[in-house]
């Protein structure tokens, strides 16, 4: 069955300092991928998307991602974190053959920043 | 521009009521979902609608239901509400299907928090 896993449940980091979130899914063909972040009593915002070519996309607010097909990874990284970053953040992911638009999200990783 | 507009934001409602959520796009977006987050599960597919008039099951479609009459309306019904249904829902919508059939972007509301007592 299709999943996305993000290893890490909470991370603190200081304000300054690089970040890396991990995501990895299961799924036999390249899929369509997302981060998205949901601050507090908000919605999700997509920080960024990989849909197929470049496999180090930009995103919103200083963030970018990497995409390893040989690790079936998708990272998302900040080489420095303001505490405005402190949210959730959830990696998703569609199967580009749904026809569908359905996400398939992981679990999420809650971010503190440290001052 | 509104995006995916949900209400009511929060609902205490008590074991056995019933209540719709309501979810309004106004972004003339085919493709609408809905979506239960709960902590430390990410957020599971509840149903969606490829278009008016067509709706389908997700993941967790269990004790709910829900209707498409029109592109921009897509509503969540409760019918016997059960303390397993406290979550956060949210409602989103995407614009386009990539070539080949993928998405291109969701849009997300800001959420309803029920609660079920």
């Amino acid at each position: 069955a299709q999943s996305v896993t993000q290893p890490d449940i909470h991370i603190t980091v200081s304000e300054g300092a690089s970040l890396e979130l991990r995501c990895n899914y299961s799924y036999g063909a390249t899929p369509y991928l997302f981060w998205y972040v949901q601050s507090p009593g908000q919605g999700l915002q997509l920080l960024l998307k990989y849909f197929s070519g470049d496999t180090l996309v930009q995103g919103i607010k200083g963030f970018e991602a990497e995409f390893k097909r040989s690790q079936s990874s998708f990272n998302l990284r900040k080489p420095s974190v303001h505490w405005s970053d402190a949210a959730e953040y959830f990696c998703a992911v569609n199967p580009g053959s749904s026809n569908t638009g359905k996400l398939i999200f992981g679990q999420g990783t809650t971010l503190q920043v440290k001052p | 521009n509104a995006g995916v507009t949900q209400t009511p934001k929060f609902r205490i409602l008590k074991i056995g009521q019933s209540m719709t959520l309501q979810c309004a796009q106004d972004m003339n977006h085919n493709y609408m979902y809905w979506y239960r987050q709960d902590p430390g599960m990410g957020l599971k597919l509840i149903y969606y609608s490829v278009g008016a008039g067509i709706t389908d099951k997700g993941e967790v479609p269990n004790g709910y239901n829900v209707s498409r009459s029109t592109t921009e309306d897509f509503p969540l019904r409760l019918e016997l509400a059960a303390p397993s249904q406290t979550s956060v829902y949210f409602c989103a919508s995407s614009y386009s299907i990539a070539r080949g059939g993928g998405l291109v972007e969701a849009f997300f509301g800001q959420g309803t928090r029920l609660t079920v007592v």
